[in-house]
């Protein structure tokens, strides 16, 4: 039990055009998502919180326009990565929440722009 | 206060070897001390996790132990096998929210 797919994998896309990475939990409701993002050799930095059928609540220094976060069921949400660039390219992991301070993670998109 | 201090940054253990990996955190709100493993190129996985109404849990190989009053917790790997070669990261939530607090990670090797 308590798995979290995302799609796809792996993605390239040119530099100024927008990327959607899926995120689902297969077998458990959410009501709460996380979207992070890992550099290369580094911990996971949070994102953003994503709750069902709200906005979401963005850390500090994320450009909430250029990620743009959609919680639209209780198993799915989306991050959309608009006007890429170069420095935009991570592995871009989501998690959802199980019981009380359990987290399921996906895993991974790698996201390359050229 | 809502950091957790992961150490060592590496470590390269002999297989069959013990392999310890530390944590420390100030917040005495955390309640919730989850221990995962990262292969490269996947997503994380929960391994193991403890809360502090105990002082140890194990399952398998794994074993967390916790010292409330210090405000450490770690993960000990018996008879380290190559497949564990990973990087672990620690984290803490508090129950008030989902948020996990992480620790920076400790690349683990472990030696045929």
């Amino acid at each position: 039990g308590a798995v979290v797919s995302q799609h796809p994998s792996r993605v390239i896309c040119k530099s100024g055009t927008s990327v959607k990475i899926e995120c689902r939990s297969l077998d458990f409701q959410a009501t709460t998502m996380f979207w992070y993002r890992q550099f290369p050799k580094q911990s996971l930095m949070l994102m953003a919180t994503s709750n069902e059928g709200s906005k979401a609540t963005y850390e500090q220094g994320v450009e909430k326009d250029k990620f743009l976060i959609n919680h639209a069921s209780l198993t799915l949400s989306t991050l959309t990565v608009t006007s890429a660039h170069p420095e935009d390219s991570s592995f871009y992991i989501c998690s959802a929440g199980g019981s009380v301070s359990e987290q399921y993670f996906g895993p991974g998109t790698r996201l390359t722009v050229t | 206060q809502q950091q957790v201090k992961q150490s060592p940054q590496s470590l390269i253990v002999q297989k069959g070897g013990i392999s310890i990996i530390n944590c420390a955190y100030e917040n005495t709100a955390f309640d919730y001390f989850p221990w995962y493993q990262q292969f490269p190129g996947k997503g994380p996985a929960l391994l193991i996790a403890i809360r502090p109404d105990v002082s140890e849990k194990k399952e398998g190989r794994f074993t967390i132990s916790f010292n409330k009053s210090a405000k450490q917790f770690s993960l000990h790997i018996m008879d380290s096998q190559p497949g564990d070669s990973a990087t672990y990261f620690c984290a803490a939530s508090a129950r008030s929210n989902y948020q996990l607090i992480w620790g920076a990670g400790t690349k683990l090797i472990i030696k045929p």
